[in-house]
């Protein structure tokens, strides 16, 4: 079974401070995902890499950075946190194709920003 | 753009009869795959089905889906639910070559006893 790892699990932040969520996996997975959660909108994509030195903007990116600095770690950065942050984050990894394959979601992490 | 609709957020039903979860899509693409993931709770979402062909049923854990690209539809069934299946699920898109999944609202399902 592929291994998702995001640290930390919870977090509390200040307005106006940075965050920074990490990912990592085991699995030589060429495709990482951040996702948000929030309830009556499902998952939404951040921004996602297709490897070292990628990212790609997704759906809802405005307010959030990524760093794919090795294939094993993703990490996610609010430069500038804000009430509105406030969510659970999903990161994923998934092969080159993933039509043909599921991703592989960590735990999550529960981000408050106050 | 691509995006996936999930009508119901909650859906209730009593242990031992049916349940379908209703979901739809809009995309300009005709390679593409369709999914759905289940979470349950405080654990991380797993996929519980796939389908990339057109009416054809696809099945797992006693959970079935047919693609119907006519009716732009990929609902999720279940014969006989179990206190078991109470979870969040959730029907996804992906479009060969892009990359990514795309995800509807998520319906949350609670079996009654």
């Amino acid at each position: 079974e592929a291994a998702v790892t995001q640290s930390p699990r919870n977090k509390v932040a200040v307005t106006g401070g940075k965050v920074t969520l990490s990912c990592n996996q085991t699995n030589n997975h060429n495709n990482m995902y951040w996702y948000r959660q929030d309830t009556g909108h499902g998952l939404r994509l951040i921004h996602y890499s297709y490897g070292a030195g990628s990212t790609e903007k997704g759906d809802i990116p405005d307010g959030y950075k990524a760093s794919r600095p090795s294939q094993e770690n993703f990490s996610l950065i609010l430069e500038l946190a804000t009430p509105s942050q406030t969510s659970v984050y999903f990161c994923a990894s998934g092969g080159r194709q993933i039509s043909n394959e599921r991703l592989f979601f960590g735990h999550g992490t529960k981000l408050s920003v106050l | 753009g691509d995006s996936v609709t999930q009508t119901e957020g909650l859906v209730t039903v009593t242990e031992g009869l049916p349940v379908m979860l209703n979901c739809t899509y809009q995309t300009a693409y005709s390679d593409v795959a369709f999914f759905w993931y289940v979470q349950y709770l405080n654990e991380a979402p797993k996929l519980l089905l796939r389908s990339s062909t057109d009416n054809k049923r696809t099945e797992h854990q006693g959970f079935h889906a047919t693609l119907h690209k006519s009716s732009s539809s990929f609902h999720l069934q279940k014969s006989s639910v179990q206190l078991s299946d109470s979870a969040l699920y959730y029907c996804a898109l992906s479009v060969y070559n892009q990359g990514k999944l795309i995800f509807g609202q998520g319906t949350k399902l609670s079996i009654k006893p």
